[in-house]
């Protein structure tokens, strides 16, 4: 069973931020917070990780709280290409890689 | 860089046949897992294979089986299918050189897999 729970599905209008939430209150001391998204069943694309701290790459920022019981995932400036379903996973090894239902996003015009 | 590859894309087999599917990893990363996805289970890890070993290993029949060469690519069998080995089966690389939930792994475009 995935350690993440996330709601089923999320609307976003075209240009404004996608703010993505994630629950995973049994998380422990070494475990990371992953985000996928998965577009039409091909593969799983990496967005960003997080351990303590927020983090901001090119694509996304993540926030996780201090307890780090949840996290949020945040397109700035979300577009139709976003549409996809996202993962969130909490992991110590590969072995651990477990994905849940997700979240669908719909990015609409 | 170029990504994680993964032949052949699409591939169609009748019940008692066997299939091999490649992976070619992103350059640099030595460690390749495989996992199954379908809409009921979800994604399943098979197993990982590191330096040519399988370091890894998930809770799937032994009908299931990998292996990983000398330059990091890596196959994968099923022998003896089943109707319920319909799946998208996805292969992901990454460095390898710690074994810890820092290490990021990249996913290829999958083959998608139909047993008739």
């Amino acid at each position: 069973d995935a350690k993440t729970t996330q709601p089923p599905s999320m609307d976003c209008a075209e240009g404004r931020a996608a703010n993505l939430p994630c629950n995973h209150s049994t998380i422990s001391g070494n475990e990371y917070v992953y985000w996928y998204r998965q577009i039409h069943s091909q593969g799983p694309q990496y967005i960003i990780h997080g351990l303590k701290n927020n983090e901001t790459n090119e694509m996304a920022s993540l926030i996780i709280t201090e307890d780090r019981k949840s996290s949020t995932l945040i397109l700035p400036h979300a577009t139709l290409r976003d549409t996809a379903v996202y993962y969130c996973i909490v992991r110590v090894g590969i072995d651990d890689m477990r994905f849940g239902a997700g979240t669908r996003l719909t990015v609409k015009p | 860089k170029a990504g994680v590859t993964q032949t052949p894309r699409y591939l169609i087999k009748t019940r008692g046949q066997q299939v091999t599917l490649s992976c070619s990893p992103i350059s640099g990363h030595r460690s390749v897992s495989w996992y199954q996805q379908t809409p009921g289970q979800g994604l399943q890890f098979l197993f990982e294979y590191f330096s040519e070993t399988q370091r890894n290993k998930g809770n799937f029949p032994g009908r299931f089986s990998g292996r990983q060469f000398s330059n990091s690519r890596s196959e994968m069998n099923v022998s003896t299918l089943e109707l319920g080995d319909s799946a998208l089966y996805l292969c992901a690389s990454s460095l390898g050189t710690r074994h810890l939930g820092s290490e990021t792994q990249y996913f290829g475009p999958g083959t998608r897999l139909l047993v008739l």
